[in-house]
């Protein structure tokens, strides 16, 4: 069974521009969660994804923004970079949206704005 | 709104040693409460979770129990290695929300010394 992985590791960009992150869940998970975790910090949900709408929203700007794909993968997409959008943007795939099912996390792709 | 409290790091202990850190919660509904660690470099995995009342979590020697009068959720060892080094994060998800979205505390680090 693969786990969540995401891409790119690693990528910088310069302020005002735009990124977008991926993510690829875990076999049988049908809902994505992206999440944003500052240096030293504690991860920050950003959106949820549930058979490809959106199914919940943290306090995030509409800058940030996201997609899922049939095959239940995901993408964050951010515009116009600000510096402080430098974080680990983390992705966990679940089975459901029950607060009882169990989030599996990528790796994280670490993005930081210069 | 629902928020996770737990004590600040870091916390130092020599091998052998027992550990606990300590974290509360606020919830208006019916949480299920997870410990996550995070190694250098990588994603969160899950270490344990409890989704009721006087329920125990365990894992690799890791153990912690919902306890619901006292809203915590305390995260204790009682032999802790150098292999245990890493960042412990508490987090709750509503059993009764629309996702099962994660709060998290903002961590804490542990470090083993041989």
């Amino acid at each position: 069974e693969t786990g969540v992985t995401q891409s790119p590791t690693h990528l910088i960009k310069t302020r005002g521009q735009q990124v977008t992150l991926r993510c690829s869940s875990q076999s049988g998970h049908n809902t994505v969660s992206w999440y944003q975790q500052a240096l030293g910090q504690g991860p920050q949900f950003i959106f949820q994804y549930y058979r490809e709408e959106e199914n919940g929203r943290g306090n995030f700007p509409p800058r940030f923004s996201g997609l899922q794909f049939p095959n239940y993968s995901s993408e964050l997409n951010v515009n116009a970079l600000e510096l402080d959008d430098s974080a680990l943007y983390l992705c966990a795939s679940s089975r459901g949206t029950s607060g009882s099912a169990e989030q599996f996390f990528g790796p994280g792709t670490r993005l930081t704005v210069l | 709104g629902d928020s996770v409290t737990q004590m600040e790091g870091p916390v130092t202990l020599s091998e052998e040693a027992f550990l606990t850190i300590n974290c509360t919660y606020t919830a208006t509904g019916y949480p299920s409460l997870f410990w996550y660690v995070q190694y250098p470099g990588e994603g969160l995995q899950l270490l344990l979770k409890a989704t009721k009342a006087d329920d125990k979590g365990s894992n690799k020697g890791f153990e912690a129990t919902y306890r619901k009068e006292t809203t915590s959720f305390h995260l204790e060892k009682g032999s802790v290695q150098v292999s245990d080094s890493a960042v412990y994060f508490c987090a709750l998800s509503d059993l009764g929300g629309a996702t099962n979205k994660l709060i998290f505390g903002t961590g804490t680090l542990l470090a083993v010394q041989p």
